[in-house]
């Protein structure tokens, strides 16, 4: 049973325009929530993250945005860069009930278009 | 900045041999987590440790064990490999502040089982 779900594996954008990255969960007790870029054979990299107190978080070129009736959160780049061009995995994790290991999707490939 | 540290980065063994993987996480990091990721899956976590003391158990194998020693690094030893074992493992760190916490991945070691 997965309880996070990515369900676009892939997505292409053009460079400059928005990329839009979407997860949706179901596990009610997760309360903090990351976004992960993966290159290949490298380890996932922390990108962003959002706790479950909040709606939105932004970073840069990067928002994470928490809707937490709806069980779903989306990563935002804007403008969208060639260099963007991995896999991103959302993930989460309920340290609130004292557990921190972190559920993944299965990832979102992302190809930015030059 | 320093970053995860894993080695090898490739093993390869034979069925039923022995396999040990090592983790040195960031400094100053006192939570070692492992993670599994199969050939186009998503990272399973395996296990993890605070402290030195087990915090929290996945999806591990009774065949693998692992343990944080004092100086934090960590050690996942495999035995009785099996062809299924065959995936990169990942290990990530993290300074256990609060509920939430960013967890930092190493760049993995691919583990091939013949």
């Amino acid at each position: 049973d997965q309880q996070v779900k990515q369900n676009s594996p892939s997505l292409s954008v053009q460079e400059g325009r928005i990329s839009i990255l979407n997860c949706d969960y179901t596990n009610s007790m997760f309360d903090y929530f990351l976004w992960y870029k993966k290159y290949p054979a490298e380890g996932p990299t922390f990108l962003i993250s959002i706790s479950s107190i909040k709606d939105k978080n932004e970073d840069g070129r990067f928002t994470v945005f928490l809707n937490k009736s709806a069980k779903h959160l989306s990563l935002h780049i804007v403008p969208s860069q060639p260099g963007d061009s991995a896999v991103y995995f959302c993930a989460a994790s309920s340290g609130g009930a004292g557990s921190y290991q972190l559920t993944f999707g299965k990832g979102t490939k992302l190809s930015v278009i030059p | 900045a320093a970053g995860v540290i894993q080695s090898p980065r490739h093993l390869i063994k034979e069925k039923r041999e022995t396999a040990t993987l090592k983790c040195y996480p960031i400094p100053r990091h006192d939570t070692v987590y492992w993670y599994q990721q199969g050939p186009g899956q998503d990272p399973q976590f395996l296990i993890s440790f605070y402290e030195k003391m087990q915090s929290d158990k996945g999806s591990i194998p009774d065949r693998f064990s692992a343990q944080q020693f004092s100086d934090y690094h960590s050690e996942l030893n495999m035995s009785s490999l099996e062809l299924g074992d065959s995936a990169l493992y990942f290990c990530a760190s993290s300074r256990l502040a609060g509920a939430y916490n960013e967890q930092f991945f190493g760049p993995g070691t691919r583990l091939t089982v013949l």
